[in-house]
């Protein structure tokens, strides 16, 4: 399958910093999606991106699909304890493909 | 309940035994897919289906086998589980709006 660089690994930031992580693809994709996962459940959907250009927001999430197709951003504001997990992306061809993931980004936040 | 259920949630088995993973869902998708999580290395592709006559390899589907019994029914077997098959396995549903996972099976193969 195709490979997405997710970055970076990991972070480790104060509360109420602000926080940006990305993806990038060698091929292009048509759906992009990021994921969170809390520890000992599986990964639930914040954000899902379907067009180029697009930026879309849920709460202090906001995530945009990168014009060239080949790359995403999540940005997480004012981040509070309970944002601490792994956050991955996730991104897709097209309907007649399987979703790719990137590696993950562990996130932990100090009070 | 669950939209996407996996059974059982932990198992200790040890190498050489055949293990099966159910997952079950009521999300009422075609697509159907198993993932395993391994620290660092993510989520990866073991097989996947687009409906009940579909099975696809993903990247790492060598030791594993699936079967699609119902559209709401997509177990993944090990036939002769082997130490480093020893990960979190995660079943998927997807449409259109994107793919939503089970709780996860931690599988220990000793």
């Amino acid at each position: 399958g195709q490979q997405l660089n997710q970055s970076p690994q990991s972070m480790f930031i104060q509360e109420g910093e602000d926080v940006s992580m990305n993806c990038t693809s060698s091929s292009i994709f048509n759906t992009w999606l990021w994921y969170k996962q809390d520890p000992g459940e599986g990964p639930v959907l914040l954000i899902a991106l379907y067009k180029a250009g697009e930026l879309t927001s849920n709460g202090r999430l906001t995530a945009q699909f990168g014009i060239t197709r080949k790359d995403s951003f999540l940005n997480i504001s004012a981040s509070i304890p309970s944002d601490v997990g792994i956050y991955f992306c996730a991104g897709q061809r097209d309907s007649g493909y399987a979703l790719n993931f990137g590696k993950g980004t562990s996130l932990l936040v100090t009070p | 309940d669950a939209d996407v259920t996996q059974t059982p949630r932990n198992r200790i088995t040890k190498t050489g035994k055949r293990i099966m993973l159910e997952c079950s869902q009521t999300k009422g998708h075609d697509r159907m897919y198993w993932y395993r999580q391994d620290p660092g290395l993510g989520l990866r592709l073991i097989y996947y289906s687009f409906d009940v006559k579909d099975i696809n390899k993903g990247e790492i589907s060598d030791g594993y086998s699936v079967s699609r019994q119902a559209q709401a029914k997509f177990s993944l077997s090990l036939e002769s589980a082997i130490p480093n098959q020893t990960a979190l396995y995660f079943c998927a549903t997807s449409d259109s709006r994107g793919a939503f996972f089970g709780q996860g099976t931690r599988l220990t193969v000793v």
